[in-house]
């Protein structure tokens, strides 16, 4: 089973709709989550940290479910300069209490479409 | 204030050679990390380096290696490229260890490597 799974899409969706995506992760004892974004041929950006409570940051809502290990991410009223790779982000601490970096999802292909 | 920058952007390499990329982090990170994304893949991590001493290394072989200066720049060195290695080549940097709690990722723009 791989680490961080993502459906890799591509998701069209017209402009306005609602989306959202899910991402599982393997390691329970995962601490940290992270959504990041990233436009063709750019560098990836942080979108949004992942919190237990769930958390929202304007038309973006994020919400973490450890006892299914699954991540989502939801994007109301979505608009066209929202197309993008979205890559769903898990910090894995290593069996040896090492700093093993994050590990990152395939990535999900979103489309939207005017 | 400057983000991650990365040198140099584009960089195309033959079989058996050695590259050598370079990184600047955001003043005041002290953490610096390598990642290696392929086309059509997330990225994958390579190194961790914090406070100058490497804290984390991915799935790689050793001809990957890396290291972090006292001003906290860092280079990674690619030994004997095989065609294989062609990908884009991504510096990010944080103000704390990954690991050490919610700490985000900073990247820079990455140099796209071509092995030939």
């Amino acid at each position: 089973r791989k680490e961080v799974e993502q459906d890799p899409g591509p998701f069209n969706v017209p402009e306005g709709a609602t989306v959202a995506f899910n991402c599982t992760y393997s390691n329970s004892a995962s601490q940290s989550f992270f959504w990041y974004r990233q436009d063709c041929r750019k560098e990836p950006k942080l979108l949004m940290s992942v919190y237990s409570s769930g958390n929202e940051d304007g038309r973006f809502t994020a919400q973490l479910n450890r006892a299914s290990q699954y991540i989502s991410l939801l994007i109301r009223d979505s608009k066209l300069s929202d197309s993008a790779t979205y890559l769903c982000v898990v910090n894995m601490r290593g069996s040896g209490g090492g700093a093993d970096g994050l590990t990152f999802g395939k990535g999900t292909h979103l489309i939207i479409q005017p | 204030d400057a983000g991650v920058t990365q040198s140099p952007t584009h960089l195309i390499k033959t079989r058996g050679q050695h590259v050598t990329l370079r990184c600047s982090p955001i003043s005041g990170h002290k953490s610096v990390s390598w990642y290696q994304q392929v086309l059509g893949q997330g990225p994958q991590f390579i190194f961790q380096y914090y406070e100058k001493e490497e804290r984390g290394r991915g799935n790689f072989p050793d001809r990957f290696s890396a290291r972090q200066f006292p001003n906290y720049s860092s280079e990674l060195n690619v030994n004997a490229l095989l065609l294989g290695d062609s990908a884009l080549y991504l510096c990010a940097s944080s103000s704390r260890i990954i690991g050490g709690g919610n700490s985000p990722l900073h990247f820079g723009n990455g140099t796209r490597l071509t092995v030939t």
